[in-house]
């Protein structure tokens, strides 16, 4: 079964950018829908957006519209979230998921997450 | 879109059942059979155990069990266990390739 790997913690100032990575274990990646999650300290659940890894067509969130970009390299089998002018409500931990079973966008194998903080 | 309704918390006794609603509109639960939910043990990544409204993924107790009436989606735990203490999620497709996630529930065993 593939497996998702993502990057480290990452603590960013107001206004800067962050890229997280999320590599998958082996091509079968390229046959599914990855999706990115996110849930700030004390919060629930928060649906960022997805991405076709095999076409790259996206969807985000109307809410992170202009300062999301989704993107997957094939070739390396890794997808990355790039979010910008990051503020502090921002601060949170980051999931891919692929999805590999089933209709509508179940997430069926998770990252281990990537903590981000923004403080000044 | 808003967030799907879902109680803030539910509990029970060990081998008790216990049903977690998760309320969305017609644009989501109430068109389309595709209502995921989630367990979630804080510090890890959460772990799908239900996905189109009422199948398990391979290696989730029939313990679990969910079904759809209306707007509505319902998640049910038999036999209630201690490790079946964990935040749950609800989610639905909301069309265009769009997913909306509930509140979340965070269900104790007493």
């Amino acid at each position: 079964q593939v497996r998702l790997v993502q990057s480290g913690a990452e603590v960013k100032k107001p206004g800067a950018s962050v890229k997280v990575s999320c590599k998958a274990s082996d091509h079968t990646f390229t046959n599914y829908g990855l999706t990115w999650v996110r849930q700030a300290p004390g919060q629930g659940l928060d649906w960022m957006g997805c991405i076709s890894a095999h076409n790259e067509v996206t969807t985000y969130a109307q809410t992170l519209q202009g300062r999301v970009t989704m993107t997957t390299d094939t070739a390396t089998t890794t997808a990355y979230m790039e979010l910008r002018n990051l503020r502090s409500d921002d601060t949170a931990t980051y999931y891919c998921a692929l999805t590999t079973v089933g209709t509508g966008w179940p997430l069926d194998i998770w990252g281990q997450g990537t903590m981000v903080t923004v403080s000044p | 879109q808003s967030a799907l309704t879902q109680p803030p918390s539910a509990s029970g006794s060990p081998g008790q059942s216990v049903t977690i609603s998760c309320t969305g509109t017609s644009s989501d639960v109430g068109t389309y059979n595709f209502v995921s939910w989630y367990q979630h043990h804080p510090g890890k990544a959460p772990n799908l155990v239900i996905f189109e409204v009422s199948k398990r993924p391979s290696g989730v107790p029939d313990r679990f069990s969910a079904f759809k009436s209306g707007n509505t989606a319902s998640l049910t735990v038999s036999g209630l266990q201690a490790e079946d203490e964990a935040d749950y999620y609800c989610s639905s497709y909301a069309g265009r390739n769009t997913v909306i996630f509930g509140g979340g529930t965070k269900l104790t065993v007493l």
